[in-house]
């Protein structure tokens, strides 16, 4: 069964700082992989997604993940932090029931500090 | 920019009551889906729409739960004997394809309707 997993249930990053938000995936076939994010009292909002090809993925805002087969891991990350960064990111990953629902991670709360 | 929008934003019902969340989905929108968030944490699935009928539905989605599609423009969540752990935000999403140029269109998601059973 598709899974993913996110290691870190929060992280704390300074204002200019560089960030990562961990994800690691367990699938079978080829690894479709997508970031969300949710911030307050809002829905959660596409961010990027790997589907093949280039292992560094562009996404919105600034962000990109890193695909990364011989981990099994798809971090999330972006050079500079803003402190309107800050929100909820879930990793996830369709399923292969024929609906292709979105499996998603656990969650993990980006707080960036002024 | 087109987006999914949910009501109301907020609802409160007597454990046992009837509640109807309702949405409306992106207009050119095929697949519909329902998820469901406690305190801010997991995003658990609910049920999968297509076509006018459930794709697929979760060990949560049981009898006291149906949706529809009645009109072709709203999507609606029933629960018919609301208890109190399903208090929750009650997502709605969808997307234009399963598949798009191979690989899986990304959710579109409303703003929730948070459910208070009390």
């Amino acid at each position: 069964a598709q899974s993913v997993a996110q290691p870190e249930d929060q992280v704390n990053v300074a204002e200019g700082n560089p960030l990562t938000v961990k994800c690691t995936y367990s699938v079978s076939g080829n690894p479709y992989l997508f970031w969300y994010v949710q911030y307050p009292n809002r829905g959660l909002q596409f961010l990027l997604k790997y589907i093949t090809g280039d292992n560094l993925v562009k996404g919105s805002y600034g962000f990109e993940a890193e695909f990364n087969k011989s981990q099994t891991s798809f971090h999330l990350k972006k050079p500079s932090a803003l402190v309107s960064d800050s929100a909820l990111y879930f990793c996830a990953v369709p399923s292969t029931s024929g609906t292709y629902k979105y499996i998603f991670g656990t969650g993990t709360r980006l707080k960036v500090l002024a | 920019e087109p987006e999914v929008t949910q009501t109301p934003s907020h609802q409160v019902t007597q454990m046992g009551q009837e509640v109807i969340l309702r949405c409306v989905p992106i207009s050119n929108h095929l697949y519909f889906y329902w998820y469901r968030q406690i305190l801010g944490q997991k995003v658990e699935f609910l049920v999968s729409f297509y076509n006018n009928e459930i794709s697929e539905k979760s060990e949560i989605f049981d009898d006291q739960f149906s949706v529809e599609r009645p009109d072709g423009s709203n999507f609606t969540l029933k629960i018919r004997s609301t208890k109190l752990e399903d208090s929750a935000m009650y997502f709605c999403a969808s997307s234009e394809a399963l598949v798009v140029g191979g690989y899986n269109s990304p959710l579109h998601f409303g703003n929730g309707t948070r459910l208070t059973v009390t």
